[in-house]
């Protein structure tokens, strides 16, 4: 079976453009989860869904937006992006959320 | 607050030569405490779960324990293969979010 994948790998940005993250679950897997890593730290977490529904908002401003579709792949916005967005961008997903999370490759964003 | 503290930041061991590393954790209700692996700009890599003090659980050459204030993870006759940063994560029962350790970065020379 696949595991989670995630699109782009990679991305250059300048200040202030919109970026857009996509990410499919594990076949069977109803919950997805972002996370942002900036180097030499932990994921930290952004938004859960479950069921197209949000379940969860970590501490990052509204310029970070998401949303999960019908089949349960899910969208990152970030707007207005400022320096201090480049990380790599992790997507995982759980059959419901509560359970064990599997995360896809990553995508890097590079903000100039 | 709930909180995630990995030691040590850094470990370089021989090919062969034992250690652990520690996770300690203070949240409130504990859903599950998880372990990663993670290899450089990648994704992090699944090994284990825990629930409740007292589990432990073994894949190859890891071990990992839990008690009520901190985790384990036991590295037995490492090969340079095991190379990676190890993350631990606790996931609350509160609200279901999962906090990240920063990691341990193992280096295993041959």
């Amino acid at each position: 079976d696949a595991g989670v994948t995630q699109s782009p790998t990679h991305l250059i940005k300048t200040r202030g453009q919109h970026v857009t993250l996509r990410c499919s679950p594990i076949s069977g897997h109803k919950s997805v989860s972002w996370y942002q890593q900036v180097l030499g730290q932990g994921p930290q977490f952004i938004f859960q869904y479950y069921e197209k529904e949000e379940r969860g908002r970590g501490n990052f401003p509204d310029r970070f937006s998401a949303r999960q579709f019908p089949n349960y792949s899910s969208e990152l916005n970030v707007n207005a992006l400022l320096l201090g967005d480049s990380a790599l961008y992790l997507c995982a997903s759980s059959r419901s959320g509560t359970e064990t999370q599997y995360f896809g490759p990553g995508t890097r964003l590079l903000v100039l | 607050e709930d909180q995630v503290t990995q030691s040590p930041e850094a470990l370089r061991l021989q090919e062969g030569e034992s250690s652990s590393l520690n996770c300690s954790y203070t949240v409130s209700g504990l859903r599950g405490l998880f372990w990663y692996r993670q290899d450089p700009g990648k994704g992090p890599e699944f090994l284990f779960t825990l629930y409740s003090a007292g589990e432990e659980k073994e894949k190859e050459r890891l071990k990992a324990t839990l008690t009520k204030k901190e985790s384990f993870l036991h590295i037995t006759a490492p090969k340079p293969e095991d190379s990676a940063t190890y993350l631990c994560a606790v996931q609350a029962r509160r609200d279901d979010k999962i906090i990240f350790g920063k990691g341990t970065r193992l280096h295993i020379l041959p």
